[in-house]
């Protein structure tokens, strides 16, 4: 099973500021998929963000970018303007592309916003 | 679109009771399910993939007999645990793999919390 690694247990950022959340992966395929989801407290898992491994272009949704590095094999989140709605729980996650579609989740970051 | 429903949300049951949890896709088509386990504040460890008219396919160390999951239509999967036991007790997600144009994706269920007595 590939490894993904978020190595912050628990961050936190003050409402309007920028924070960067780390993950790092182990994996050995050219080709794959990265993901960022929020957990809030209801455990609704929802998607932030996605970057396809052939795309050199970082991708952007609004608040949130990423940082990816492929040959580190680094995919840190960025929030700029935290909102308090931010809080929750973050999980990095992998997808390989050429057999079956499992994610393989790290384990995760508890973001804190301060008011 | 692409919603994913779980039921129910919350189960009590005694232990060696069996409990059903289901999973629908409520506007697309299914063809794969994935459900998972979470442990208070860990990640999501993923028990087996479901398809649709097909047996399910467990990762190493679940145990089928006690997991059973059934895929027999395109909107629904669900997972029954067997004769419960309080290590049993979990939230369990479920999720599908999203309609076409957002296969890479996954959609995911509310979760369900199960507590064994």
């Amino acid at each position: 099973a590939q490894t993904v690694t978020q190595s912050q247990p628990e961050m936190s950022v003050q409402e309007a500021e920028t924070v960067t959340l780390s993950c790092t992966y182990d994996t050995s395929e050219s080709d794959y998929y990265l993901f960022w989801y929020k957990q809030p407290p209801s455990r609704q898992m929802i998607l932030v963000i996605r970057q396809e491994a052939y795309k050199q272009q970082n991708a952007t949704e609004n608040r949130f970018s990423v940082n990816f590095q492929k040959a580190a094999k680094s995919f840190s989140l960025k929030i700029s303007d935290s909102q308090l709605g931010d809080a929750a729980m973050y999980f990095c996650a992998y997808r390989r592309t050429n057999t079956g579609n499992q994610f393989y989740f790290g384990t995760g970051t508890s973001l804190t916003v301060i008011p | 679109g692409a919603v994913v429903s779980q039921h129910p949300s919350w189960v009590i049951c005694k232990s060696g009771t069996s409990v059903k949890i289901e999973c629908r896709s409520l506007d697309f088509q299914a063809t794969t399910m994935f459900w998972y386990r979470q442990f208070p504040k860990q990640s999501l460890m993923l028990m087996a993939t479901s398809n649709e008219g097909s047996k399910a396919t467990y990762e190493q160390g679940v145990e089928k007999d006690k997991f059973l999951i059934n895929h027999a239509s395109l909107t629904l999967s669900t997972l029954t645990v067997t004769s419960a036991h309080p290590e049993d007790s979990s939230f369990y997600i479920c999720s599908s793999r999203g309609p076409s144009g957002r296969a890479n994706e996954q959609f995911f269920g509310p979760g369900t919390r199960l507590t064994v007595l």
